[in-house]
């Protein structure tokens, strides 16, 4: 079965400073996707970035990283030079396979991230 | 522009009634979702559509039920209501893989339910 962690419940960070959020991951499948997802107070879902199992290189999206070591099972976001618009819940999702287009996401439990002044 | 549209966005019913929630996507996809949010469980897969007349239990499926007559809708139906069944409930679609192209899911603005 497919499993995403997200130990951290909430983070705090200040303006400006680089953040990471935490995403470990368990699956027997050989290709797999991981995706991070923003939801804002307002409650809409936002895609931000997308890691495939054989990609070479870590995924990056503007202030958006994903921190990939597969060996770890660990795919973490790291958010650069975090603005007052990054405070959300932050969502890590797997997908495993890589037939079909569009395999369902097993999604963890989010990370709650408030930036400060 | 495409979009993916959930109604109502707020529903409060009665323990026991059928409730259905629509899900209607104009993006053309063949795979559509539906989740349900609650706290300390994040998002939790209700069914799955891999295109018309196809139909998949999820991780709860348990007192839903879905159908696909058509592409761009995915009705959920909640047979007998139940306080468990409160939440946030989220559609979603996405399209197939072309060329190594990421296929996110792309999520309408969710259905606030509450089972009294």
């Amino acid at each position: 079965a497919q499993k995403i962690t997200q130990t951290q419940p909430g983070m705090f960070v200040q303006e400006k400073e680089a953040v990471t959020l935490d995403c470990t991951y368990d699956t027997s499948d050989p290709s797999y996707g991981l995706f991070w997802y923003k939801q804002p107070s307002s409650g809409e879902m936002i895609f931000l970035i997308y890691q495939g199992s054989y990609d070479q290189q870590n995924a990056t999206e503007g202030r958006y990283s994903l921190n990939f070591q597969k060996a770890r099972k660990s795919a973490n976001l790291v958010i650069s030079a975090s603005q007052l618009g990054d405070s959300a819940m932050y969502f890590c999702a797997m997908r495993t396979g890589l037939t079909g287009g569009g395999n369902k996401l097993t999604f963890g439990t989010g990370t709650q991230l408030k930036v400060e002044l | 522009d495409a979009e993916i549209t959930q109604s109502p966005r707020h529903k409060i019913t009665e323990t026991g009634r059928q409730v259905t929630l629509a899900c209607h996507q104009t993006w053309n996809h063949n795979n559509m979702f539906w989740y349900r949010q609650d706290l300390g469980h994040g998002l939790r897969l209700i069914h799955y559509s891999y295109g018309v007349q196809d139909t998949n239990k999820g991780e709860v499926s348990d007192g839903y039920s879905v159908s696909r007559s058509n592409t761009e809708d995915l009705p959920l139906t909640l047979e007998s209501a139940a306080s468990s069944q409160t939440s946030v409930y989220f559609c979603a679609s996405s399209g197939r893989l072309a060329g190594g192209r990421v296929n996110e899911q792309f999520f309408g603005p969710g259905t606030r339910l509450t089972v009294l």
